[in-house]
């Protein structure tokens, strides 16, 4: 059964702090994505990568950061956490183009 | 014009009835179609992955693909209260997947 798992389902942080959001997958996929999902807005593309220790923008790239030293793990790190940062992330990978596989999500609230 | 364009909805139908939902794209360099359900504050989950024109079935689910049109429809047969859910229809271009923003669907008891 093919897995991606994401560290954490909920996370209360406090505006300023540098928060980590963890990623992993057990598929040896080459891609994986990082994406927020707000209500009208749908899902918007942060970052990808597409090998180890290489990652491309996405539509939102402004506050973010990301880390993928290993191929099973991308990490997304939000710099310094604002309230407009609150949102549902939600990690993916695949394999050159074939179908993606999501995380369970984390809802992530900045107060 | 967006990339894709999905009709939110909400879209309410009984139980039993047929669900037809529909994907419009405008980029014809698109050549891989998914369609994913999304139960509330959970991730997607992959209901079918197709790359041809043309119908595939599972189960209750049946994905159509009309490449020559840029359409695509998600067909779900004798619909039950656990398929209220938000559905998103995506597609592969290179490495990059593009989404809709999702259908609202609720199946009435």
């Amino acid at each position: 059964d093919v897995k991606v798992t994401q560290s954490s389902r909920y996370l209360v942080k406090r505006t300023g702090e540098k928060v980590f959001l963890e990623c992993v997958q057990d598929m040896d996929h080459e891609n994986m994505f990082w994406y927020r999902q707000d209500p009208g807005l749908g899902l918007r593309l942060i970052y990808f990568s597409y090998d180890v220790k290489m990652k491309e923008k996405g539509d939102i790239p402004e506050g973010y950061s990301v880390s993928r030293e290993k191929k099973e793990r991308f990490s997304l790190i939000l710099e310094s956490a604002s309230t407009n940062q609150t949102s549902m992330y939600l990690c993916a990978s695949n394999t050159l183009r074939a179908e993606a596989f999501f995380g369970q999500g984390t809802r992530l609230t900045v107060v | 014009q967006k990339e894709v364009e999905q009709d939110p909805g909400p879209l309410s139908v009984p139980e039993g009835a047929i669900v037809s939902l529909n994907c419009t794209y405008s980029n014809s360099a698109f050549q891989y179609f998914m369609w994913y359900r999304q139960y509330s504050r959970k991730g997607p989950e992959l209901l079918m992955y197709t790359y041809s024109s043309g119908n595939k079935e599972d189960g209750r689910f049946t994905a159509q693909v009309d490449k020559s049109s840029k359409y695509i429809s998600l067909f779900i047969r004798d619909s039950q209260p656990s398929d209220s859910a938000t559905y998103l229809c995506a597609m592969i271009s290179d490495d990059k997947i593009i989404f809709g923003k999702g259908t609202r669907l609720h199946i009435l008891p």
